[in-house]
């Protein structure tokens, strides 16, 4: 069965402490994983895309790995304004998208 | 602002009643996609339109229904609506180019159904 497991559920880090997010996935021929940011009450804001396993991809603050079991979401000297929940997602292809439960993160200043 | 649009914002209404919920996808944007999210529960697919028709389908109870338009707008029906039906819908949209091309969603702000 197609699954993504996301890792920890909640964070908390101070301004400034890097960290990072994990994402495992078991899913048929993995065809795209894919990061999200949701700020509570609104919808998920797009992030990254990864399609295969060493590719990385980077944001401001934020850096995407794949590797063919896991995906991380690395945040570097965090800013209070990256609190938000961190979604994850995978696709086989088939038109199908599998999302994980998210990661809550709180930067506190 | 992702560029994709849905109304209402929000929709208070009672058991029993039935609802529709309306997205604009992006410009260019042929599939429409349609999740559910709970209090503390991840995206649930429900389903996926393509060009006006149906391509996908995911969690959808019976009492819910959408289509896709030709003017590529969908709306998402639910009806004999239950206390547990209230969640955010979001809907998504993705170009879907051909040759087998991984497309990226973006999401809608929501709708936040509470059903009382």
């Amino acid at each position: 069965e197609d699954q993504v497991t996301q890792s920890p559920e909640a964070l908390r880090l101070q301004e400034g402490e890097s960290s990072s997010l994990n994402c495992s996935y078991t899913v048929s021929g993995l065809r795209g994983l894919f990061w999200y940011r949701q700020d509570p009450g609104k919808g998920p804001e797009f992030l990254f895309t990864l399609y295969s396993a060493g590719e990385e991809k980077e944001k401001e603050r934020l850096k995407a790995t794949l590797t063919k079991k896991e995906s991380f979401l690395h945040i570097t000297a965090p800013k209070p304004e990256d609190s938000a929940t961190y979604l994850c997602a995978v696709t086989p292809g088939t038109y199908k998208y599998i999302f994980g439960t998210g990661t809550r993160l709180k930067v506190l200043a | 602002d992702s560029g994709v649009t849905q109304t209402p914002k929000h929709l208070i209404t009672a058991t029993g009643q039935r609802v529709t919920l309306r997205c604009s996808p992006r410009s260019g944007d042929l599939s429409v996609y349609w999740y559910q999210q709970s209090l503390d529960q991840g995206l649930q697919f429900l389903i996926q339109y393509y060009n006006g028709e149906e391509r996908a389908k995911g969690n959808i109870l019976e009492r819910f229904s959408a289509q896709q338009f030709p003017d590529l707008h969908s709306e998402l029906n639910l009806s004999s609506l239950e206390l547990g039906d209230s969640a955010l819908y979001f809907c998504a949209s993705s170009v879907e180019a051909a040759g087998g091309f991984v497309d990226t969603q973006y999401f809608g702000p929501g709708t936040r159904l509470t059903v009382l």
